[in-house]
């Protein structure tokens, strides 16, 4: 099952806004990694993050590793009506090699 | 990033029959193929790993005789759901992986059993 906790679960949010989703878990993990999937597709690669601490960004997109490697922030600037989509964080355990553990998604709307 | 390809997108099938999902990395070898089921409005869930070469490795719940996986080069895997039923109906995913730090996934495929 997932170990991960994604919050929050939908944003209904107006054109313009900016967006903040994250992920905590209780394990420690040594990758995050950030998709979107839109409808009837696979999810698409946003940002990976390697580094306790690391903050990368991807345009508006911007995503951070937390100190502690059990959480991860992921930041949309200025949306968008295309920014539209489910957002999924993922990561790898230090304990579960090529394995990765899902959020469990946030469901982003933007208005225009 | 990595290219990966999956065949059909979508495919409508008749309960009792077989249907087979084609993944390909075609950028890269993939020494592992995960394969992933969702259902609507929730995540991605592991169904099976495989290695090229070697057996696949299914989740706990996960019939093996129902979902047949094939690894038998490292650009091509394929996933058959045998003797399907409507309950298989479901978004069917896959990820090859070459051992890197990132993971990719294909378009997945909508199975629809009538």
């Amino acid at each position: 099952g997932q170990q991960l906790n994604q919050s929050p679960q939908s944003m209904f949010i107006q054109e313009g806004e900016d967006v903040s989703m994250n992920c905590t878990s209780s394990s420690i993990f040594n990758t995050w990694l950030w998709y979107k999937q839109d409808p009837g597709e696979g999810p698409v690669l946003l940002i990976a993050l390697y580094k306790a601490g690391e903050l990368t960004s991807n345009g508006r997109l911007t995503a951070q590793f937390g100190i502690t490697r059990k959480d991860s922030f992921l930041n949309i600037s200025a949306s968008i009506p295309s920014d539209v989509g489910i957002y999924f964080c993922a990561g790898r355990r230090e304990t579960s090699g090529s394995r990765l553990t899902f959020g469990e998604g946030t469901q982003l709307t933007v208005n225009p | 990033g990595a290219v990966v390809s999956q065949h059909p997108s979508r495919v409508i099938c008749k309960s009792g029959t077989s249907v087979k999902i084609e993944c390909r990395s075609l950028d890269f070898q993939a020494t592992t193929m995960f394969w992933y089921r969702q259902f609507p409005k929730q995540s991605l869930m592991l169904m099976a790993t495989s290695n090229e070469g070697s057996k696949a490795t299914y989740e706990q719940g996960v019939e093996k005789d129902k979902f047949l996986i094939n690894h038998a080069s490292l650009t091509l895997s394929t996933l058959t759901v045998t003797s399907a039923h409507p309950e298989d109906s479901s978004f069917y995913i896959c990820s090859p992986y070459n051992g890197g730090t990132e993971a990719f996934f294909g378009q997945g495929t909508r199975l629809t059993v009538v």
